[in-house]
């Protein structure tokens, strides 16, 4: 079993919808979380830390329930430029970042 | 300010070739990583760095050496290429009191 697990899409959603993503983990050490975006051919980026209380940047909301061992994101008003694959992350002891395959999302118009 | 560079950006082995990718980053980072990324299974970890001089495995290091002789700079090697190393390779750094990985542009590596 992977210890980051991703639904690989696509997604294919139109222009303004709500779009979530979920992601589970099989070590329970893991001790953070992220969501990093990637665009085809190019490198990942961070694009949100995850908290246990949730956190929300703009119009995107990362929430964790560490009891089911369980990560989610959602995107709001989708634009095209959201389109990107979405990876998965979690932080492991020793600065290692163990990486979900990602998710496809595709927003047209 | 450039961040991590890599280089090359694309190579084209033959099998049994060898060959060094450089890794460089002037954040003054104290970590730095190389990651692989194949489709449909993720970026995962071939060696890393603490620091000056050392190296670790990750989960994927058969086949890799690497040296971190200076901090700025984390060299990846292929000894002896085979087909099965054909994939996207990552360098990354963060430093010791954040979690934050920044990653180079990649290099595209085809061993035929």
């Amino acid at each position: 079993r992977k210890e980051v697990e991703q639904d690989p899409g696509p997604f294919n959603v139109p222009e303004g919808a709500t779009v979530a993503f979920n992601c589970t983990y099989s070590n329970s050490a893991s001790q953070s979380f992220f969501w990093y975006r990637q665009d085809c051919r190019k490198e990942p980026k961070l694009l949100m830390s995850v908290y246990s209380s949730g956190n929300e940047d703009g119009r995107f909301t990362a929430q964790l329930n560490r009891a089911s061992q369980y990560i989610s994101l959602l995107i709001r008003d989708s634009k095209l430029s959201d389109s990107a694959t979405y990876l998965c992350v979690a932080f492991l002891e020793g600065n290692k970042l163990v990486f979900g395959a990602g998710t496809i999302l595709r927003v047209k118009s | 300010n450039a961040g991590v560079t890599q280089t090359p950006k694309f190579r084209v082995l033959k099998t049994g070739q060898s060959m060094t990718l450089l890794c460089a980053q002037d954040m003054n980072h104290e970590y730095m990583y190389w990651y692989r990324q194949d489709p449909g299974m993720g970026l995962r970890l071939i060696h890393y760095s603490v620091g000056e001089g050392t190296t670790a495995k990750g989960e994927v290091p058969d086949g890799y050496n690497v040296s971190r002789l200076k901090k700025q700079n984390f060299l990846l090697g292929l000894e002896s290429a085979a087909p099965s190393q054909t994939s996207v390779y990552f360098c990354a750094s963060d430093g010791a009191d954040s979690y934050e990985q920044y990653f180079g542009p990649g290099t595209r590596l085809t061993v035929t």
